[in-house]
């Protein structure tokens, strides 16, 4: 059975103050993982997909990377508007469905 | 591009009835999905439809069931709902290709009292 779990649950960081999130994974057949941003009251927004062992992608302040065991999102010089629950999730070889973990909430003060 | 609409936004509803909900896939996406997101905890997959033929289902009993239509759009029906129903309910559409991202709406909260 797939497991995702994500830590820490909820990180408060100062403007400015880079940090990583944590996920680890256990799954038959990685198809892809993939990290959501989450705003209250909102459905996930996609971020990255990553396929395999070694591969990193960036968008504007957020890079995430993936080893065979772990994906780290790592935040650099984050701003409150980076405020969010960050989810992660794998798809296995079997099929689309995702299975999530519980999230990272995310707090930027300035 | 039209992204997933859902619909309703919020619902309350009485244990023991019965619901349905609504989603519009994103133009261009031939897959659907239902998740069920309690408060605090991350999304939990209840099905897929391809081809208006469900392909996949999660740990939901059969009293979740669902429909894709042939423009791609979907229903989730609960019937009998129970207190735990309580959740936000995210649709996600999707290409089938291997390592497809998934779109999701914004959901419907629905509070069942």
């Amino acid at each position: 059975e797939d497991q995702v779990t994500q830590s820490p649950e909820a990180l408060r960081l100062q403007e400015g103050e880079s940090s990583s999130l944590n996920c680890s994974y256990t799954v038959s057949g990685l198809r892809g993982l993939f990290w959501y941003r989450q705003d209250p009251g909102k459905g996930p927004e996609f971020l990255f997909t990553l396929y395999s062992a070694g591969e990193e992608k960036e968008k504007e302040r957020l890079k995430a990377t993936l080893t065979k065991k772990e994906s780290f999102l790592h935040i650099t010089a984050p701003k409150p508007e980076d405020s969010a629950t960050y989810l992660c999730a794998v798809q296995h070889d079997a099929g689309n469905m995702l299975t999530f973990g519980g999230g990272t909430r995310l707090m930027v003060k300035p | 591009e039209t992204g997933v609409t859902q619909s309703p936004t919020h619902l309350i509803k009485t244990r023991g009835q019965q619901v349905t909900l609504r989603c519009s896939s994103q133009s261009g996406h031939n897959t659907v999905s239902w998740y069920q997101q309690a408060l605090g905890q991350g999304p939990q997959f209840i099905f897929q439809y391809y081809r208006e033929e469900e392909n996949g289902r999660g740990n939901f009993p059969p009293r979740f069931s669902g429909l894709q239509f042939p423009n791609y759009s979907s229903e989730l029906n609960v019937n009998a709902l129970e207190l735990d129903d309580s959740a936000l309910y995210l649709c996600a559409s999707s290409w089938t290709g291997e390592g497809a991202p998934l779109h999701f709406g914004n959901g419907t909260r629905l509070t069942v009292t």
